[in-house]
């Protein structure tokens, strides 16, 4: 158990609709990131948030949007949902020391 | 550009056997560097890291991994495989400047036979 806690942990929608995706980081960690994982990207990053400040940004998409909140849980918002967005989005937490605890993902099928 | 190549896609090895993954990376400059393990409908686990120092780093799960600088390569070996160490295994990198923005390989898929 890696400590960093996603809901839900599988998600089915249709096309053109939104999703929220939740993440509460490890205890103490103040960086929440946001992955993508898909069979043919692979694992992307998107965005990362530092303490309720967006910290970098990656290959997400302009429909994807996220937020981190002063109780440091994040939510990445996805919306005008396409068949492409079916993957497994991952958030991560960070700490002193280096590397990323990830969460178990959610996985989102758009049909 | 930054990338990680991780060269096998599958690899099978007998349960007792030894085990190396391989990864190659290219960077500008030394990067951080990862290894991490995802089980089926699991998360990532971190294995090991190396920031700097001795280029022998050992992790959890008695796996270890070796950085060449000339080779620009992060080995991931493991002595004795067992059968739960099947899974999907991921190199990753990271910039000294933002250590944890990781570009990671594309995997290397583990089978463990008895």
């Amino acid at each position: 158990d890696s400590g960093v806690t996603q809901t839900p942990k599988h998600l089915i929608t249709a096309t053109g609709q939104r999703v929220t995706l939740r993440c509460s980081p490890r205890s103490g960690d103040l960086s929440v990131y946001w992955y993508q994982q898909s069979l043919d990207q692979g694992l992307q990053f998107l965005i990362q948030y530092y303490n309720g400040e967006e910290r970098a940004k990656g290959n997400i998409l302009e429909r994807f949007s996220a937020q981190q909140f002063p109780d440091l849980h994040s939510e990445l918002n996805l919306s005008s949902l396409e068949l492409g967005d079916s993957a497994l989005y991952f958030c991560a937490s960070s700490g002193q020391g280096g590397g990323l605890f990830f969460g178990e993902g959610s996985r989102l099928t758009v049909l | 550009a930054q990338s990680v190549t991780q060269p096998d896609i599958h690899i099978t090895v007998s349960e007792g056997a030894s085990l190396e993954l391989r990864c190659n990376y290219s960077y500008g400059a030394t990067p951080y560097l990862f290894w991490y393990v995802q089980s089926p409908g699991q998360g990532l686990q971190l294995l090991l890291k190396y920031f700097s120092g001795d280029t022998l780093v050992q992790g959890i799960k008695g796996f270890e991994a070796e950085f060449k600088r000339s080779q620009s390569s992060f080995n991931l070996r493991k002595p004795s495989v067992h059968w739960s160490d099947a899974a999907e295994y991921f190199c990753a990198v990271a910039s000294r400047g933002g250590y944890n923005k990781l570009i990671f390989g594309a995997g290397t898929r583990l089978a463990v036979h008895p």
